[in-house]
């Protein structure tokens, strides 16, 4: 069983729709949480950063982490068509550490 | 101009061949990162380097070796490709104070 769970999709939502993502974890010793956002033939970008429990909203996306249930979890508020794309989460244990990512689930946002 | 590079952008090559993919920075950080990253399974850490004199494996380093230069340039080889080494491979720079981490834009390497 992988360390974090995503699941692939692909997820199909309608513009100006909320976009639900997450990842669940099996190890507990992470406290540092991650989202990325990668579109096609490009490298990862870090879209929010979350330490411990918590929420976090940045414009149109919001992360929480529920270390309890060992879920984290991405909203995207009015979806638009450039928001598809694959989304990672990634998390470590210590800040500057190595990332374990996700699988990855990937976005379609049709106009 | 980028902060993460990485040449060669694509390459085909033979099972057997040696491989070098480089990567270059310029953000001024001391850790650098390989990854491969296959369709469904993320990204998987290759090797790392948290300074110059400092390599480390990670998850999948069988069938690869690396090479420190100088803090802005981390080389990935492959010294007898094999074909389910065909993947698309990044380089990535990270922050400790912030923990986040910087991607190059990736290497297709297809090996026949």
């Amino acid at each position: 069983q992988k360390e974090v769970e995503q699941d692939p999709g692909p997820l199909s939502v309608p513009e100006g729709a909320i976009v639900s993502l997450n990842c669940t974890y099996s190890n507990s010793a992470f406290q540092y949480f991650m989202w990325y956002r990668q579109y096609s033939r490009k490298g990862p970008e870090l879209l929010m950063y979350t330490y411990s429990s918590g929420n976090k909203e940045d414009g149109r996306f919001t992360a929480q982490v529920d270390k309890s249930s060992k879920y984290i979890s991405l909203f995207i508020r009015d979806s638009q068509p450039s928001d598809s794309a694959t989304y990672l989460c990634a998390m470590s244990k210590t800040a500057g550490n190595k990332l374990t990512f996700g699988g990855g689930t990937r976005v379609l946002v049709k106009p | 101009d980028a902060d993460v590079t990485q040449t060669p952008r694509n390459r085909i090559t033979k099972t057997g061949k040696r491989i070098m993919l480089e990567c270059s920075q310029t953000k001024g950080h001391d850790r650098m990162y390989w990854y491969r990253q296959d369709p469904g399974l993320g990204l998987q850490l290759i090797y790392y380097s948290f300074d110059v004199k400092d390599i480390n494996k990670g998850e999948i380093s069988d069938g690869y070796s690396v090479s420190r230069q100088a803090q802005a340039k981390f080389s990935l080889s492959l010294e007898s490709a094999i074909p389910n080494q065909t993947a698309l491979y990044f380089c990535a720079t990270s922050d400790p104070r912030t923990n986040s981490q910087y991607f190059g834009p990736g290497t297709r390497l297809t090996v026949l």
